[in-house]
């Protein structure tokens, strides 16, 4: 079975532009979470879809938003650019979002965003 | 609110020695906690969790942790370690109260010297 993939794994922009990150889980899962990993402020839940619906939201400004295709697929989307923006952000995909017992996440390898 | 607090940023430890990785949490329900591990430019991997049942949690690698509901602790463990366990540790929680978000501790770099 194939792995939590993430494309681009590694992509710079400048301040003020915006970018998308694309997350494809493992097939059958319908939940997918997103998470920016700073050496500063850590590992940070942003948010979590399922069934094309957010379903829960972590702290962070309105430029960072998201959304679930039919096919689970998700992508993030973080307009104008700031460089405290930089960071890893990480997928991660289960069947339930961790909702039941047996559920585990499984994480993608990131995508390494620099923003100049 | 949530909370996971891992007291050691970085444990050093030569190569066959036991390991301790120290972590805490703040939750007002039951919870699930996990301990995850990532290597150089890698996402992270599940290496254990807790749901409920014993207290003892054995997972990969070696790997086990022990749930202390009194001192609200998960304590990572692992009698004999290899330079290969060089990494950083994450443990975490969820819970219903967060909507089984997942809250991360800081991280513990955990550095194997032969």
């Amino acid at each position: 079975k194939a792995g939590v993939t993430q494309t681009p794994r590694y992509l710079i922009k400048t301040r003020g532009q915006q970018v998308t990150l694309s997350c494809s889980p493992i097939s059958g899962h319908r939940s997918v979470s997103w998470y920016q990993q700073t050496p500063g402020q850590g590992l940070q839940f942003l948010f979590e879809y399922f069934s094309e619906t957010q379903r829960n939201k972590g702290n962070f400004p309105g430029r960072f938003s998201g959304r679930q295709f039919s096919n689970s697929r998700s992508e993030m989307n973080v307009s104008t650019l700031e460089l405290g923006d930089s960071a890893l952000y990480l997928c991660a995909s289960s069947f339930a979002g961790g909702r039941i017992s047996t559920d585990t996440q499984y994480f993608g390898p990131g995508t390494r965003l620099t923003v100049l | 609110a949530q909370s996971v607090t891992q007291l050691d940023s970085q444990v050093p430890v030569f190569e066959e020695a036991p390991v301790e990785l120290r972590c805490n949490y703040s939750s007002s329900v039951s919870v699930y906690l996990f301990w995850y591990v990532q290597y150089p430019n890698q996402g992270l991997q599940l290496l254990l969790k807790y749901l409920s049942g014993s207290t003892l949690v054995k997972g990969i690698n070696g790997f086990e942790a022990e749930f202390n509901k009194s001192q609200t602790s998960f304590h990572l463990r692992k009698p004999s370690v290899h330079i290969s366990d060089t990494a950083e540790y994450f443990c975490a929680v969820s819970d219903l109260a967060g909507g089984f978000k997942t809250i991360f501790g800081a991280g513990t770099r955990l550095f194997v010297k032969a």
